[in-house]
């Protein structure tokens, strides 16, 4: 099946400084998914991409589709301490009918 | 418009018994997914049904899950004769026309088996 490789792992930053995470895959997938997830919540859909290329902002966050289909990046820019969760990349693939979802990356924003 | 309502939101049972976890989809989202996740791991497809049908339940185990989500009421997501390694959080989603456009989580069911 596939797999998806989010990095980093952790990251610990001060506040106000910008941050970015990524996911890469060995397939390509047909959508590119961000998700925050808060200690003891389920996963709150943060954006979405649907074509190769695409830029998306929203708010202090923007995500994009790699050209290859196969990565995606977020970045959060001037982070402040309500940024701290884990952030989830998932790709959709129509031939599998599912999200893979990546391993996830634990941010701490520091005072 | 409430969102995805899954409950209860714990359930400890010891090994041995039944569980059953509900899944109520946002209204309109006829498509509902469940995922496993385990501590500090990322979250695992486990089952896609639409009404009355099961779409494709290759990430459920063979044995003691089961799933239905039927014509009235919610998803149900059963696990029979639980063992100690079935303790995770389990998450349902719905979407409105599939997982290709956005997908909405509920908040989970934390379920601990000892």
């Amino acid at each position: 099946g596939q797999q998806l490789n989010q990095s980093p792992q952790s990251m610990f930053i001060q506040e106000g400084e910008d941050v970015s995470m990524n996911c890469t895959s060995s397939s390509i997938f047909n959508t590119w998914l961000w998700y925050k997830q808060d200690p003891g919540e389920g996963p709150v859909l943060l954006i979405a991409l649907y074509k190769a290329g695409e830029l998306t902002s929203n708010g202090r966050l923007t995500a994009q589709f790699g050209i290859t289909r196969k990565d995606s990046f977020l970045n959060i820019s001037a982070s402040i301490p309500s940024d701290v969760g884990i952030y989830f990349c998932a790709g959709y693939l129509v031939a599998a009918r599912q999200l893979t979802f990546g391993s996830g990356t634990q941010l701490t924003v520091l005072p | 418009n409430a969102g995805v309502m899954q409950n209860p939101r714990h359930l400890v049972r010891r090994r041995g018994q039944e569980a059953r976890l509900r899944c109520s989809p946002m209204k309109g989202h006829s498509h509902v997914y469940w995922y496993r996740q385990l501590p500090e791991e990322g979250l695992k497809f486990m089952v896609y049904l639409q009404k009355e049908n099961i779409i494709d339940e290759s990430g459920m185990p063979k044995e003691r899950f089961s799933a239905e989500f039927p014509k009235e009421g919610p998803s149900i997501l059963r696990i029979q004769q639980v063992v100690r390694g079935d303790s995770a959080a389990y998450f349902c989603a719905s979407s409105p026309q599939g997982m290709n456009t956005e997908a909405f989580f509920g908040q989970g069911t934390r379920l601990t088996v000892v």
